[in-house]
Parts: structure tokens; C-alpha cells; sequence
């Protein structure tokens, strides 16, 4: 059964850097049909999108936040992470690692259980 | 970029109650839409893919129907293990967006 699970701080200060790291078991993160995304969620809000990456390298990002946001993967570890730049309060949330498949198709048939980031000094 | 809409925001019925859910594209996305439930403090569960199928283990009573703009999300017979809030979810184009979401109780 494949499992998903994030980790990272929890309290991030204002301009810093948010670090997030998903750790996937069960399967492998290099495998040719899928792609490994972030998704998160302020608290009682929604769902956005904040980007996917592929075994290879080869990253998505939500243009919204592309000028902040770096993903990468190492397959050794078969971990892949994020990186939030320049954060505030507004990216005070419930981040999740996720896994879907191809970028024309995305739907996440498994989820990490989430990480609470708060941005506040 | 498309928007998504969900009505009901909320809404509240009793166990054995037809509950429905419209979610409804700016522009035509096809069938390129799923349905997830997200219970409280857990992460969101895919039910529905591409509009109208169902995700292996989901129970049957949860269907999907629609494409182009207009989709539906429907459960046959309300349960108190439903209570959720239900996000529609469109891939047709970069970047998925999901839809605000329905909460959904029991009254």
C-alpha cells in the first residue's frame, strides 16, 4: 500500500523559507506513470495547487506562486520536496504531498495525512 | 484561468436523504473533473474521476454525472459517515483548480 508522508517544521518566520519534505513507501517515486505534487490548505479554506514534479526532474508550477516555489526529488531517498520562499502569514496552511498521473490527468489517488506550517515570528 | 463554482455551499439532511451537488466550469473542461471528500482534520479522498467513475472501494451510493461546464455529485442515501465537505476538481487545463466546497451534515 502505497503511503505518502510529509515532514518539516511547523513554525516558519515571516520572509523565510518553508521547507517541506514527502517521504513516499510502499512504491516506488520513480515510476514512469506518475507525477508527485503539493497541494495545500489555509486553515478553513480550500484546496490550491502549488505544483508537481516527475521522477526525472521535470516540474509544474501554479503560476501564482512560481516565483517563490522550488520542487525537487531525489529518487535515492525516494523522497521528493518543497520549498516556499519570501513566506507570510497568507501561506499559513495545511500542506499536503500527493500523488497523480500524468500532468494531462490530474487526479490524486493518494494522499500524505498533511503538515501544518504556521508563518509567524 | 477556468473557475469553479459548488453549489450548495453547505447543507444539511437526514440519514436516508438524496443529497446533490452541482459544480459548474467558466468554460468547457469535457469530463476532466473529479470529486473528492475531505473529512475533518484528514486528507481528501478521490470518490469520482472523470465526471462519473467511481474509485475503486468507494461505496456505490456516491455517483458523478455531467460534462462540459455543468457536473453533478450525488448521494443516493445520506450516511453519518458522509458528513464531509465535498470539493469538485478540474484538470482540463494547468492549473488544477478545485472548486470552493460543500459541506455536507446531518440534520
Amino acid at each position: 500500500q502505497l503511503q505518502l508522508q510529509e515532514s518539516g517544521p511547523g513554525l516558519v518566520k515571516p520572509s523565510e523559507t518553508l521547507s517541506l519534505t514527502c517521504t513516499v513507501s510502499g512504491g516506488s517515486i520513480s515510476s514512469s506513470s506518475y507525477y508527485w505534487g503539493w497541494i495545500r490548505q489555509p486553515p478553513g479554506k480550500g484546496l490550491e495547487w502549488i505544483g508537481s514534479i516527475y521522477y526525472s526532474g521535470s516540474t509544474y508550477y501554479n503560476p501564482s506562486l512560481k516565483s517563490r516555489v522550488t520542487i525537487s526529488v531525489d529518487t535515492s531517498k525516494n523522497q521528493f520536496s518543497l520549498k516556499l520562499s519570501s513566506v507570510t502569514a497568507a501561506d499559513t496552511a495545511v500542506y499536503y504531498c500527493a500523488r497523480h498521473e500524468l500532468m494531462t490527468t490530474v487526479t490524486y489517488d493518494y494522499w500524505g495525512q498533511g503538515t501544518l506550517v504556521t508563518v509567524s515570528s | 484561468d477556468i473557475q469553479m463554482t459548488q453549489s450548495p455551499s453547505s447543507l444539511s439532511a437526514s440519514v436516508g436523504d438524496r443529497v446533490t451537488i452541482t459544480c459548474q466550469a467558466s468554460q468547457d473542461i469535457s469530463n476532466y473533473l473529479n470529486w473528492y471528500q475531505q473529512k475533518p482534520g484528514k486528507a481528501p479522498k478521490l470518490l469520482i474521476y472523470d465526471a462519473s467513475n467511481l474509485e475503486t472501494g468507494v461505496p456505490s451510493r456516491f455517483s458523478g454525472s455531467g460534462s462540459g461546464t455543468d457536473f453533478t455529485f450525488t448521494i443516493s442515501s445520506l450516511q453519518p459517515e458522509d458528513i464531509a465537505t465535498y470539493y469538485c476538481q478540474q484538470y482540463d487545463n494547468l492549473p488544477p483548480l478545485f472548486g470552493p466546497g460543500t459541506k455536507v451534515d446531518i440534520k
